[in-house]
């Protein structure tokens, strides 16, 4: 079957770094996501990997090992709007969004 | 970015009744547009997917009878959910692909259903 897996929650300390990591197991890749989701609202696009390496994007970056099957989002600077569920999110070989079930990350003072 | 609206953003209805929420891509057509369904602390559960013009696909377990969908356009979808019941309060969210990839995907805001 396919399957993402990716931590459940996560804290943090405002100012530092978190790393949200991210394995799959899917029928045929086509692609990595990332999204950020407040609660009560729609997910919001932070970074698309289709390619091994490190996506850097202001205070987000994103990183895939498709031999691994691993990525992981990377936030520095944590502030208190960081606090929201990070969703990985992989196309498989039939153009299909497989989702993991979130990572609720909490970010402290 | 590509903008996806959503209306209502939120409805409460009675047991029994049926709720339509439509989906729109405002700048943009979309040949493609997904309907999803996210209990709370949940992630999010693909519905069906719905082409312009055609008939949706529905995802396993997923009723087509109850939760109907027509793509009349290329910049709305329509999602009714039929003789609602409690157990089908949720937040809907639509997305919309504007080109053939899904990296072209944006999401609606999302409606929340409550029935009573």
């Amino acid at each position: 079957g396919q399957n993402i897996d990716q931590p459940t929650e996560m804290t943090a300390t405002e100012g530092a770094i978190v790393q949200i990591n991210c394995t799959y197991q899917t029928s045929g890749f086509n692609g990595l996501f990332w999204y950020q989701q407040h609660a009560g609202e729609a997910p919001t696009f932070l970074s698309y990997n289709v390619l091994d390496g490190l996506e850097e994007k202001g205070r987000f970056s994103s990183f895939l090992s498709r031999s691994k099957g691993y990525s992981y989002l990377l936030l520095k600077e944590l502030q208190m709007k960081d606090s929201a569920s990070y969703l990985c999110a992989v196309v498989d070989s039939n153009y299909q969004l497989i989702w993991g079930a979130g990572t609720k990350l909490i970010i402290k003072p | 970015g590509a903008v996806v609206s959503q209306h209502p953003s939120r409805v409460i209805c009675k047991s029994g009744t049926s709720v339509k929420i439509e989906c729109r891509s405002l700048d943009f057509q979309a040949t493609t547009m997904f309907w999803y369904r996210q209990f709370p602390k949940q992630s999010l559960m693909l519905m069906a997917t719905s082409n312009e013009g055609s008939k949706a696909t529905y995802e396993q377990g997923v009723e087509k009878d109850k939760f109907l969908i027509n793509h009349a356009s290329l910049t709305l979808s329509t999602l009714t959910v039929t003789s609602a019941h409690p157990e089908d309060s949720s937040f809907y969210i639509c997305s919309a692909l504007q080109g053939d990839h899904h990296n072209e995907q944006f999401f609606g805001p999302g409606t929340r259903l409550t029935v009573l």
